[in-house]
């Protein structure tokens, strides 16, 4: 079955980065799109960017162009997002979900991963 | 930057209710709209994609409706299990996506 297991939470002090993993297990890792989508407390959901695990060619939202940086480990079925120059406001659940190339929907998401950001 | 917006925000309502929440985009996304029901403390869970077409496992009282801009989630019988937060989304400027903000159902 069609999984996607996250890396723990994290706690980062503002300035720092953060890398949250997303293994994939399940079907041909390489043949459907990750995304990365975030939830701060309270608040709706905001689509961050994504990646094609075949190539490696990333879309970013405009809002986060200059800060996140997606990646893929084909070797391990493993998706990475690296968000850098946190600030408080970075405080939220970041979830990964799949799209099966030729369809636009989210199908699979992981369990999504609690980053704080605090002094 | 295509926008969502849904109403109402959030709604009270009751167990047989038919509920109904709209969602707006800013300009004609033709029917890449899929809505997503979340539970709170759990990752989003697909239920409509492309407008209309329900996604495996999800129960026929769910339905999509719309094109263009204006574009329905219809509940014909609440649930218990239906109290949710429910969000849109538009696909039509693959691979970017964005979200409606939401609308919360509580019970009344």
């Amino acid at each position: 079955q069609v999984q996607l297991v996250q890396s723990g939470a994290e706690v980062k002090k503002p300035g720092a980065s953060v890398k949250v993993s997303c293994k994939a297990s399940g079907y041909t890792f390489t043949t459907h799109y990750i995304h990365w989508v975030r939830q701060a407390p309270g608040q709706g959901l905001e689509w961050m960017g994504v990646i094609n695990p075949s190539s490696g060619s990333t879309d970013y939202a405009q809002k986060f162009q200059d800060r996140v940086t997606v990646t893929r480990d084909k070797s391990t079925s493993t998706v990475y997002m690296e968000l850098s120059s946190l600030r408080s406001d970075d405080t939220a659940v970041y979830y990964c979900a799949r799209v099966v190339t030729g369809s636009s929907w989210h199908d699979y998401w992981g369990q999504g991963t609690l980053v704080t950001v605090s002094s | 930057d295509i926008q969502l917006t849904q109403s109402p925000s959030s709604l009270s309502t009751s167990v047989g209710d038919r509920v109904t929440i709209t969602c707006r985009a800013s300009q004609s996304i033709s029917t890449y709209l899929n809505w997503y029901q979340q539970i709170p403390g759990t990752a989003p869970k697909l239920l409509i994609y492309a407008t209309s077409y329900l996604q495996s496992g999800v129960p026929s009282r769910f339905s999509g409706s719309g094109s263009g801009t204006d574009f329905t989630l219809t509940i014909s019988s609440l649930q218990p299990e239906d109290f949710a937060t429910y969000y849109c989304q538009q696909s039509f400027t693959t691979p970017l996506y964005t979200f409606g903000q939401g609308t919360k159902l509580e019970m009344k």
